[in-house]
């Protein structure tokens, strides 16, 4: 069965730090989203990249990130200078925009570690 | 804007007993999808199932169903048969014409034996 393929599974960085997260997507499907997950919080919404190109984004996803898909079958997740409160869980997801269903499948999880 | 309410923190079940985790929603747009997904000790974020604002028919995938109210903006999930492997935490979500999902703040629920 196809699945989100997220590595690494751990991170640990330095405050200041830059991070590169990744993502490889269901290989048919076009849209590509990040949530991350603070410790004991609700999942939020990061960005959604479709067409190569920024979709949508929330109020979290300021100047210190960005995305990017750099080849055919990665999607990544960059944070430019680390903070403390990026400490989270980073969930990568894909989605088929060819049907009705807006599901999306969920891969295991970066989790950031921030010192 | 999306929002998505869960109010029961955590819930028990007996095993072999069927469970009911409570959803409610609000969104202002006219189409939406509904979604709950199960995410166990280990971090994953596990599809359950989708219900779209305009399926006559409340959705099921084997032993989970999905108690849609639409006048009640409520999505109930229904796990029926409870076993040891579905104790899990249990996010609700929903998305609107901006295809971002909005979760709620999660059901942990335990399965007792």
């Amino acid at each position: 069965e196809p699945e989100v393929t997220q590595t690494p599974s751990h991170q640990v960085t330095q405050m200041g730090q830059e991070v590169i997260l990744r993502c490889v997507p269901i290989s048919n499907h076009l849209y590509f989203y990040w949530y991350r997950q603070i410790l004991g919080q609700k999942v939020e919404f990061l960005v959604s990249f479709y067409n190569n190109e920024i979709s949508e984004k929330s109020e979290i996803f300021d100047d210190q990130f960005s995305v990017e898909r750099p080849d055919g079958s990665n999607f990544t997740l960059k944070i430019r200078s680390t903070k403390l409160e990026d400490s989270a869980m980073y969930f990568c997801a894909s989605s088929d925009p060819r049907l009705a269903k807006n599901i999306q499948y969920f891969g295991a999880g970066t989790r950031l570690s921030v010192l | 804007a999306q929002k998505i309410t869960q109010t029961q923190p955590g819930m028990f079940v007996q095993e072999k007993e069927a469970v009911t985790l409570d959803c409610t929603y609000d969104t202002s747009d006219p189409s939406y999808g509904l979604f709950w997904y199960k995410q166990p000790s280990s971090g994953e974020m596990i599809f359950l199932i989708y219900q779209g604002s305009y399926d006559q028919q409340n959705a099921t995938e084997g032993r989970y169903s999905l108690n849609f109210q639409k006048a009640r903006k409520s999505a109930n999930l229904v796990i029926s048969a409870s076993q040891l492997g579905d104790s899990a935490m249990y996010f609700c979500a929903n998305d609107g014409s901006a295809r971002q999902l909005t979760f709620g703040s999660g059901t942990q629920l335990t399965v007792l034996p």
